[in-house]
């Protein structure tokens, strides 16, 4: 079956950098565009960007350009996500969801990860 | 910019009552809309895709529609396992957008 499976929850502070998985399995992982969902805890979701598993190329939502950059392991059908020199604003849940065709589409998502960042 | 304007942004209903969530497009999405629902602790669900379309496995009590711009998430005979909150997300173009969400509750 599909799934999507991210790393773990990370404590980090201010001025660090983290990086964050998501390790796919059940399909073939370069079919299909992975996207990146931000989610502040109590706080609405929030769309980050994608990047097309086949080709690389990252594409960022406004708000997430310059400290993000998206990556692919290809071979280990993983996507992830770095983001350095980390501000408190960053705390939040980060999922990762998966493009798809029709019903598909954000019909699979990682369990997200928690990056709390604190002095 | 597509701005989804969501409301109500909390919605206490009681059990077996009909409810209804809307969001609305800034501009036309046609029907790139999908709802979600999140409970405490984990990820979103997609309930309903193509704005009126259920998802695998969710009850038939959901529903979706769409008026002009005006999307619209119906649960049927409220159930307890339904208390979650709703988001609607437009993909139309990018960037995509959530809605700001629904807290459903029961009263």
């Amino acid at each position: 079956q599909i799934q999507l499976v991210q790393s773990g929850p990370e404590l980090k502070k201010p001025g660090e950098s983290v990086k964050i998985s998501c390790k796919a399995s059940g399909y073939t992982f370069t079919d299909y565009a992975m996207h990146w969902v931000k989610q502040v805890p109590g706080k609405g979701l929030k769309w980050m960007g994608w990047i097309n598993t086949y080709t690389g190329k990252p594409t960022y939502a406004d708000d997430f350009k310059g400290r993000f950059v998206f990556s692919l392991e290809a071979s280990a059908s993983t996507a992830n996500l770095q983001i350095s020199n980390l501000k408190n604003e960053d705390t939040a849940n980060v999922f990762c969801a998966r493009e798809g065709g029709g019903p598909d589409w954000f019909a699979y998502w990682g369990q997200g990860t928690l990056v709390t960042v604190s002095s | 910019d597509i701005q989804m304007t969501q409301s109500p942004s909390s919605l206490p209903a009681s059990l077996g009552d009909r409810v209804t969530i809307t969001c609305r497009a800034s501009q036309d999405i046609g029907n790139y809309l999908r709802w979600f629902q999140q409970k405490p602790g984990i990820s979103p669900r997609l309930m309903i895709y193509g704005a009126t379309n259920l998802a695998a496995g969710v009850p038939s009590r959901f529903s979706g529609s769409r008026s002009g711009s005006d999307y619209s998430l119906t649960i049927n005979s409220l159930e307890s396992e339904d208390v979650a909150i709703y988001y609607c997300l437009h993909h139309n173009e990018y960037p995509l957008t959530f809605g700001s969400g629904t807290k459903l509750e029961i009263k």
